[in-house]
């Protein structure tokens, strides 16, 4: 089946360490997207990327950092720079729908920083 | 700047009463598209709907209908006789067409609707 990918479910990591949450689509999207969720707040833009080896920062890049060096794969690194790193992170892609552009989320990581 | 307004936080009714999903937005562009997402307990996000800002009219799918209004900026959603599998977070969704980049789009969240259906 297609779609997105993201594992684990849930995460947890002590307070300084580095953590990587995967993401993979088998979409065949260009686009890829990670999002952050704090409770009853929406989402906010870390990081999209447009092609493979290219990426911007977005509302909220601080302390994170990504690379996309496959069509399929996005992965997002939390590091100790990140401040308040607990929440749930949720991955998406996107294809051009020739006038718009939809985007489809994976099922999310809920990150536990103890 | 691009901003979205979801005034009421948390909605419970019981089921099979109406229930109407408010959506204010805010945007500097001519051009620009809303969306609505749903949000189950299992968190992925589910495509609703999306709306090209050029398109008011108002769409009606099964139980669902929506109510765009340039007038008042705003995009509202309604599910008609509520069940308890309507019961999620719900999400309006806005993208100005300069946000969209080679192909990416950035998308701009209200806080989101917790719409809880009673039985």
């Amino acid at each position: 089946d297609g779609g997105i990918t993201q594992s684990p479910k849930y995460l947890f990591r002590k307070e300084g360490q580095n953590v990587t949450l995967s993401c993979e689509q088998n979409l065949n999207h260009d686009a890829m997207y990670w999002y952050r969720q704090d409770p009853g707040q929406g989402l906010r833009l870390i990081y999209y990327s447009q092609i493979v080896n290219d990426f911007q920062k977005g509302d909220i890049a601080e302390g994170y950092s990504v690379s996309r060096e496959k069509k399929e794969s996005f992965p997002l690194t939390v590091t100790s720079a990140q401040k308040n790193p607990t929440a749930f992170y949720l991955c998406a892609s996107s294809i051009d729908l020739g006038g718009s552009i939809e985007q489809f989320f994976g099922p999310g990581t809920r990150l536990t920083v103890l | 700047a691009q901003k979205v307004t979801q005034a009421q936080t948390e909605i419970s009714v019981v089921e099979k009463e109406d229930v109407t999903l408010d959506c204010v937005y805010e945007t500097r562009d001519t051009t620009y598209y809303l969306f609505w997402y749903k949000q189950p307990p299992s968190g992925e996000l589910v495509f609703l709907i999306r709306r090209n800002s050029f398109d008011e009219q108002n769409e009606i799918s099964g139980r669902y209908s929506w109510n765009f209004q340039k007038s008042t900026s705003s995009f509202n959603f309604t599910i008609t006789a509520s069940q308890v599998v309507d019961s999620a977070v719900y999400f309006c969704a806005l993208s100005e067409d300069f946000l969209v980049i080679q192909g990416a789009q950035k998308l701009v969240f209200g806080q989101g609707t917790r719409l809880t259906i009673n039985p």
